[in-house]
């Protein structure tokens, strides 16, 4: 069973602050993905990584920086967090086979006061 | 964007009821994938279906593609309360490294 764990499952944080959000994979997969969430959106990419040591940016990733220092680990970091930040946050991972199926973690909701 | 606004839908149902979803797409795509996301989880796959195929089922679930019009459904027969959730439809963007999402259908299944 394929199996992502996000840190933490929840997070208040002040205006300004540094928020790192982590997520862990056991799938050995080569991709992971940080998504947001926000009430009545859909899903929208943030960044991803094909690799360790690399990430790309993905469709909304102002205000983000990420971070993968192994195949397992991919993080996300708000290094000053804002209101509009708050959300529910997926990491996701996916092999590089033909099935392109996302696996995904049970997220982090982030509130930023 | 990649889907059409008739994307965003909130459906309300009886247990037992059939109901199909729709989403269209406006860039080529070689497999669509439907989600399911239920209350305070992150989504998962329930179906996927390729550009050569017109039709997949897996129990009681049935996804449709139609590349002419770029569209593509998912069908649930037999509703059950337990099928309460939202519904995502996701295309790819040419390789197999990232996916494009709908805004999801909300379908409510009432005992």
């Amino acid at each position: 069973e394929a199996a992502v764990t996000q840190s933490p499952r929840s997070k208040v944080a002040v205006t300004g602050g540094k928020v790192t959000l982590s997520c862990h994979q056991t799938n050995n997969h080569d991709y992971m993905y940080w998504y947001r969430q926000d009430t009545g959106h859909g899903l929208r990419l943030i960044h991803y990584s094909y690799v360790a040591d690399s990430t790309e940016k993905g469709d909304i990733p102002d205000g983000y920086k990420a971070s993968r220092p192994s195949q397992e680990n991919f993080s996300l970091i708000l290094e000053l967090a804002s209101l509009s930040q708050t959300a529910v946050y997926f990491c996701a991972s996916s092999g590089r086979d033909i099935s392109y199926e996302q696996y995904f973690g049970p997220g982090t909701r982030l509130t930023v006061l | 964007s990649q889907w059409g606004e008739e994307n965003l839908q909130a459906l309300s149902i009886q247990e037992g009821e059939d109901v199909t979803m729709n989403c269209s797409y406006k860039t080529y795509t070689t497999v669509v994938q439907w989600y399911r996301q239920k209350s305070g989880k992150g989504p998962a796959q329930l179906i996927l279906i390729r550009s050569n195929e017109r039709e997949k089922r897996s129990g009681r679930l049935r996804a449709t593609l139609d590349t002419s019009s770029q569209s593509s459904s998912l069908s649930i027969t037999g509703t059950l309360a337990t099928d309460t959730a939202v519904y995502f439809c996701a295309t790819d963007v040419g390789d197999n490294s990232k996916l494009i999402w709908g805004l999801g259908t909300s379908l409510v299944v009432n005992p």
